[in-house]
């Protein structure tokens, strides 16, 4: 299994809604990642959790609130988002996020529209 | 992570192969080339990577300059379904498994 599996696959949410985006993989790895991208543009790196662990922050809003309540689970908690937070939201994971000659496995995003 | 530039986008004709360019003039003795894909509506897709030496996989050959300073993909059979966007990525990749996407090529196969 080489799945990396996002769901929902659409979320339409308003500005004071509480939501959760959610990733789950069966490969045994250990690193995990969240990714924003908007249209026409490329992926943006937001969060990387490495054995649980999260290891990288890029300076995300704390509106984002990720979750890693296992190796094989990463969720994304949204709360009082923007409509410029509309994207689609990649999840990807590798097998340790610390090593050379990884590679990243992509789920197929959450499309997130925010009205 | 050092900068890479790519052309916005590139044509080519089914059945031949695709050259895709990338510069990286900034790359550090131990950053290493990545290249992913991503066909519309899906997330990116790892091809290939490399550090010095050239390397092929099933899906493609990566061809690194001597210097480092550039790197070139190859396709060497395109069909309509490897129109994407292709991206080349130097990274650091043993701190904590940073991977950040450049602009990107958008590659159009044509019948």
């Amino acid at each position: 299994d080489t799945e990396v599996t996002q769901t929902p696959k659409h979320l339409v949410m308003g500005m004071t809604n509480k939501k959760s985006l959610k990733c789950e993989q069966h490969m045994g790895h250990r690193a995990m990642y969240w990714y924003k991208q908007k249209a026409k543009k490329p992926p943006e790196l937001m969060f990387v959790y490495s054995y649980e662990k999260l290891s990288i922050n890029e300076s995300v809003p704390s509106r984002f609130s990720p979750e890693c309540p296992n190796s094989s689970l990463l969720n994304l908690h949204l709360h009082a988002l923007q409509p410029e937070d509309s994207a689609l939201y990649l999840c990807a994971s590798s097998n340790q996020g610390s090593a050379t000659n990884e590679k990243l496995f992509f789920g197929s995003g959450t499309q997130l529209s925010v009205l | 992570d050092a900068k890479t530039t790519q052309p916005p986008s590139m044509d080519c004709a089914e059945g031949r192969a695709a050259n895709l360019p990338c510069n990286h003039s900034t790359i550090s003795g131990n950053e290493y080339v990545y290249w992913y894909r991503q066909i519309h509506s899906q997330g990116p897709q790892y091809i290939i990577h490399g550090l010095k030496n050239n390397e092929t996989n099933e899906m493609a050959s990566l061809i690194i300059t001597e210097d480092r300073k550039s790197s070139t993909l190859i396709l060497p059979h395109a069909t309509l379904r490897d129109t994407a966007v292709y991206y080349c990525i130097a990274s650091l990749y043993n701190q904590g498994g940073k991977l950040i996407f450049g602009q990107g090529t958008e590659l159009s196969v044509k019948p």
